[in-house]
C-alpha cells in the first residue's frame, strides 16, 4: 500500500525558514518524480514544486521560485521542501505527491501557518 | 497559465441521483485532464484521468466525459461515499493547474 507521510509543519514568523519532510513507503520511490500541492485556507488547490527521479530536474511555480527547494533522498525515500522568507500567502496544507504529471496518491497534508 | 474554471461551486444533492460537474480550460489541453475526490479526514484520491479513464478501484458509476476545453465528471446513482470536495487538474502543460473545486453535499 503507498504511503505518504508529512511532517514539519507548523507556526513560522514571516520571513523566516521552514523544512517540511515526507517519508514514502509502498512503492519504489526512486522511481517515481515527486511533487508538493498545497491548498491554503478556503481556497483550492495549487501545484508548488516538482522533483524528477533522480533529483537533477526541478520546477517551480513562480511564486515559490528562489525561495523554496524541493529536494528528495532516495535512500531514506522520503521528500522534503525547504521554504525560505516565508510570507502570509505560504500559509496552506501542504500535500506530498507523486508526481505522473497527474497526482496518483496523496500524503494527509502538513499544515504551514506563517504569521507574526 | 491555464485557467480552469469548475462549476458549480457547491451541489446539494440526495443519494440515488445522478449529479454533474463541468470544468473548462482557457485553451484546449486535449485530453489531459485528471479528477480528484476528498472526503473529511481522507487523503486525496485520484479518480479519473485522460479525461475518461478510471482510475483502478473507482466505482463504475463515476464517469468523465470531455476533451479539448469543455469537460464533465458524472456521479450516476449517488451512494452516501460519495459526498465531499472535487476538483479537476490540467496536465497538459506546466505549471499545472486546478479548478477551483465542488462541494458536493448531502440534501
Amino acid at each position: 500500500e503507498v504511503q505518504l507521510v508529512e511532517s514539519g509543519g507548523g507556526l513560522v514568523q514571516p520571513g523566516r525558514s521552514m523544512k517540511l519532510s515526507c517519508a514514502a513507503s509502498g512503492f519504489t520511490f526512486s522511481s517515481f518524480p515527486m511533487a508538493w500541492v498545497r491548498q491554503a485556507p478556503t481556497k483550492g488547490l495549487e501545484w508548488v514544486a516538482t522533483i524528477s527521479t533522480s533529483g537533477g530536474s526541478t520546477y517551480y511555480r513562480d511564486s515559490v521560485k528562489g525561495r523554496f527547494t524541493i529536494s528528495r533522498d532516495n535512500a531514506k525515500s522520503t521528500l522534503y521542501l525547504q521554504m525560505n522568507s516565508l510570507r502570509s500567502e505560504d500559509t496552506a496544507t501542504y500535500y506530498c505527491t507523486r508526481d505522473a504529471y497527474l497526482f496518483d496518491y496523496w500524503g494527509q497534508g502538513v499544515m504551514v501557518t506563517v504569521s507574526s | 497559465d491555464v485557467q480552469m474554471t469548475q462549476s458549480p461551486s457547491y451541489l446539494a444533492a440526495s443519494p440515488g441521483e445522478s449529479v454533474s460537474i463541468s470544468c473548462k480550460a482557457s485553451k484546449s489541453i486535449s485530453n489531459y485532464l485528471a479528477w480528484y475526490q476528498q472526503k473529511p479526514g481522507e487523503a486525496y484520491k485520484l479518480l479519473i484521468y485522460s479525461g475518461s479513464t478510471l482510475q483502478s478501484g473507482t466505482p463504475s458509476r463515476f464517469s468523465g466525459s470531455g476533451s479539448g476545453t469543455d469537460f464533465t465528471l458524472t456521479i450516476r446513482s449517488l451512494e452516501p461515499e460519495d459526498f465531499g470536495l472535487y476538483y479537476c487538474q490540467q496536465y497538459y502543460e506546466k505549471p499545472w493547474t486546478f479548478g477551483g473545486g465542488t462541494k458536493l453535499e448531502l440534501k
